[in-house]
């Protein structure tokens, strides 16, 4: 079985900064997803960005990037220049390539964004 | 709709009672699934359904958690008895198609309290 692991359950950083939220990841597959969804307190999951791991180069979505190491199954999140609007709670999440399209969830880091 | 629509948005049952959750997701999408989210904690699987058949049901603690989407579209997740411990956030998300490069694309979730 896939486990997601987060270790920083909070973090802040000042407006307009940068900050790094970080993933490590178990699994024997060699395929499969990875993901960054963003929860903010009306509870809708949102997709903020993907990661396909047969694709070396690391995804970009605007302010938002990722640091994909596979080898040491490693995935975490850049936000840069952070905005009060990135307040919420981020997870992330494992997809396997195999059969269901179930996601498996960190236990989140809730992100605050100080003015 | 736009979006996946979830009702009711809150829900309070006294244990032992019987409660239903309803799922709409977004027009013409095939996958639907079901995650329970307890406090503080990212969402775990519940079950999954490809149109009508339901293909994954690991995730549903115990028989009293029942769910079924007859014509391929509404959803509807059925908790019997209810318990304490089933006090949660559940989440549904549909998908539009078996690749598994399609986003889940999640409602604004049921929260569920059991007094």
């Amino acid at each position: 079985a896939q486990t997601v692991t987060q270790s920083q359950p909070e973090m802040s950083v000042q407006e307009a900064e940068t900050v790094t939220l970080s993933c490590t990841y178990d699994t024997s597959e060699s395929n499969y997803y990875l993901f960054w969804y963003k929860q903010p307190p009306s509870r809708q999951m949102i997709l903020v960005i993907r990661q396909e791991a047969y694709k070396q180069q690391n995804a970009t979505e605007n302010r938002f990037s990722v640091n994909f190491q596979k080898a040491a199954k490693s995935f975490s999140l850049k936000i840069s220049d952070s905005q009060l609007g990135d307040t919420a709670m981020y997870f992330c999440a494992f997809m396997s390539n195999f059969g269901n399209e179930k996601l498996t969830f960190g236990t989140g880091t809730r992100l605050t964004i100080i003015p | 709709g736009a979006g996946v629509s979830q009702s009711p948005r809150y829900k309070v049952a006294k244990r032992g009672q019987d409660v239903a959750l309803r799922c709409d997701p977004i027009s013409g999408h095939v996958s639907l699934f079901w995650y329970q989210q307890a406090l503080g904690q990212g969402p775990e699987f519940l079950t999954y359904f490809q149109n009508e058949a339901q293909l994954d049901k690991s995730g549903l603690p115990s028989d009293r958690f029942f769910a079924e989407r007859p014509e391929g579209s509404v959803s509807t997740l059925k908790i019997q008895r209810t318990q304490q411990e089933d006090s949660a956030v559940y989440l549904c998300a549909s998908s539009s198609d078996l690749n598994s490069n399609q986003p889940q694309h999640f409602g604004d979730g049921t929260r569920l309290s059991i007094l």
